[in-house]
């Protein structure tokens, strides 16, 4: 089956615009989980859904929001861009939410704030 | 606040010899690790979970142990080759999933 994917592979923007960024989980996962990676911070978690519905949320700033639809495909969006939002912005997916469940990650988009 | 921590950033091994990474956590007991493999431009691959109660998975080439006492996992690769260089990143749930930094692997032909 088809693997997780994300839209745009590729994005530039400049300081104070938004940007919003999508995901399709696998066929049949409904819970989506959506990291921010860099080189100084490594992967760090931004939130969850499952369900249309926010589990959990990271420690990061109100400019950065997301949501999930009905058919379990995600988007987040950032606000008010500033160039440390520059990243790899990943998404996963997973059958169900929280434990131990297995994550598949899609190959990322990335996101340079000039 | 919880922290994971693995060993180095990179590790430079010879083909054929065995690799070992080690995660560290602090201030959490979780009941279970994930390792991830992560190539260049690529999202993590999930290898393998161990949970509390187990000391040792393995799965093909690869074997992870989990040591409660020490806080400790350790990802051991044998017979390494160099299509297995790439980042191990190893990971854990309280209410939301944490990954360590990641450690860089080069496979030295």
């Amino acid at each position: 089956k088809a693997g997780v994917t994300q839209t745009p592979r590729y994005l530039i923007k400049t300081r104070g615009q938004q940007v919003t960024l999508s995901c399709s989980p696998i066929s049949g996962h409904r819970s989506v989980s959506w990291y921010q990676q860099t080189p100084g911070q490594g992967l760090q978690f931004l939130f969850e859904y499952f369900s249309e519905t926010q589990r959990n949320k990271g420690n990061f700033p109100g400019r950065f929001s997301g949501r999930q639809f009905s058919n379990s495909r995600s988007e987040m969006n950032v606000s008010t861009l500033e160039l440390g939002d520059s990243a790899l912005y990943l998404c996963a997916s997973s059958f169900l939410a929280g434990d131990n469940n297995e994550q598949f990650f899609g190959p990322g988009t990335r996101l340079t704030v000039l | 606040s919880q922290k994971i921590e693995q060993n180095s950033e990179a590790l430079n091994i010879q083909e054929g010899k065995t690799a070992t990474l080690t995660c560290n956590y602090t201030n959490y007991s979780p009941a279970y690790l994930q390792w991830y493999r992560q190539d260049p431009g690529r999202g993590p691959v999930f290898l393998l979970l161990i949970r509390e109660n187990e000391k040792e998975k393995r799965k093909e080439r690869l074997k992870v142990t989990f040591d409660t006492t020490l806080k400790q996992s350790l990802f051991h690769i044998t017979a390494s080759q160099p299509a297995d260089s790439a980042t191990y990143l190893c990971a854990y749930r309280d209410d939301k999933i944490i990954f360590g930094k990641g450690t860089r692997l080069h496979i030295l032909p």
